[in-house]
C-alpha cells in the first residue's frame, strides 16, 4: 500500500520560534498534498492544498505568511509554522494522493506541535 | 463551500449491538464519501468509502449507504466489538483524491 510519512512525530518549541514539518510520500509520487490541523477532541480542518511546483492554496482564515508551505518535489511537502504561539499547538496531519484520478487519500502519522 | 454535519457526537453501545452514524452534506457537487476511524493520537484510517454512483456498499461488518437526493450518508457497524471503540469521521469531496471536508466526528464506545 501507499505510505505517507511525517517528520517529526512530535515537537516542542518555544514561543516565537519556527517549526518545519515534513510530509513525504515514500512509494509514490504526489502532485498534490493536503495539510490539516486537528485540535484536541475536534475534527480535521483543511488548512491548505500543496501543489508541486506552484503556490499552495490556502483555506479561508488560514494565514499564508504564518503557515508556509513548500512542495518542491513530487514526494515532499513541508509546512513551516512561523513565529509559533501557544494557540498554534495542535496535531498537524498531511495527506497525499497518487497521481491520476479516483484514488484515496493516504495520511501521514501526524505531528503533535506544542508551543511553550 | 462544503459543510458536513455528523451525528451523534458520542455513541455508546453494548458489544454485539449495531452502531449507526449519520452525516449530511451541503454541496450537491460532492461525489466521494469516505469514512475514517481514528484512534487517539493516530492517523485517520479509511474503513470504507462510497461514490455517488452507488447507493450502498458493504465490507464484512461495515456498510455505508448514500442518498444523494437527500444529501445524506450513513455508516453501519454490526456485531460491534470492543476494538471498534474509536472516533469515526465522515467526509465528503468532489472526487477521490480531492480535498476532504470532515464531519465533526463520533466517539464510539463499545462496552464489553
Amino acid at each position: 500500500g501507499a505510505v505517507v510519512s511525517q517528520h517529526p512525530s512530535w515537537v516542542i518549541c518555544k514561543s516565537g520560534t519556527s517549526v518545519k514539518i515534513e510530509c513525504r510520500s515514500l512509494d509514490f509520487q504526489a502532485t498534490t498534498m493536503f495539510w490539516y490541523r486537528q485540535f484536541p477532541k475536534q475534527s480535521l480542518m483543511l488548512m491548505a492544498t500543496s501543489n508541486e511546483g506552484s503556490k499552495a492554496t490556502y483555506e479561508q482564515g488560514v494565514e499564508k505568511d504564518k503557515f508556509l508551505i513548500n512542495h518542491a518535489s513530487l514526494t515532499l511537502s513541508t509546512l513551516t509554522v512561523t513565529s509559533a504561539h501557544p494557540e498554534d499547538s495542535s496535531f498537524y496531519i498531511c495527506s497525499a494522493t497518487k497521481q491520476g484520478i479516483g484514488t484515496e487519500a493516504f495520511f501521514g502519522q501526524g505531528t503533535r506541535l506544542t508551543v511553550v | 463551500g462544503e459543510n458536513v454535519e455528523q451525528h451523534p457526537s458520542t455513541l455508546s453501545v453494548q458489544e454485539g449491538d449495531s452502531a449507526v452514524i449519520k452525516c449530511t452534506y451541503s454541496d450537491s457537487a460532492s461525489n466521494y464519501f469516505p469514512w475514517y476511524k481514528q484512534e487517539l493520537g493516530k492517523r485517520p484510517q479509511l474503513i470504507i468509502d462510497i461514490r455517488s454512483n452507488v447507493g450502498e456498499k458493504k465490507d464484512q461488518r461495515i456498510a455505508v449507504t448514500l442518498n444523494k437526493t437527500a444529501k445524506h450518508f450513513s455508516l453501519h457497524i454490526t456485531e460491534t466489538q470492543p476494538e471498534d471503540s474509536a472516533v469515526y469521521f465522515c467526509a465528503a469531496s468532489k472526487a477521490a483524491g480531492n480535498k476532504l471536508t470532515f464531519g465533526g466526528g463520533t466517539r464510539v464506545l463499545v462496552k464489553p
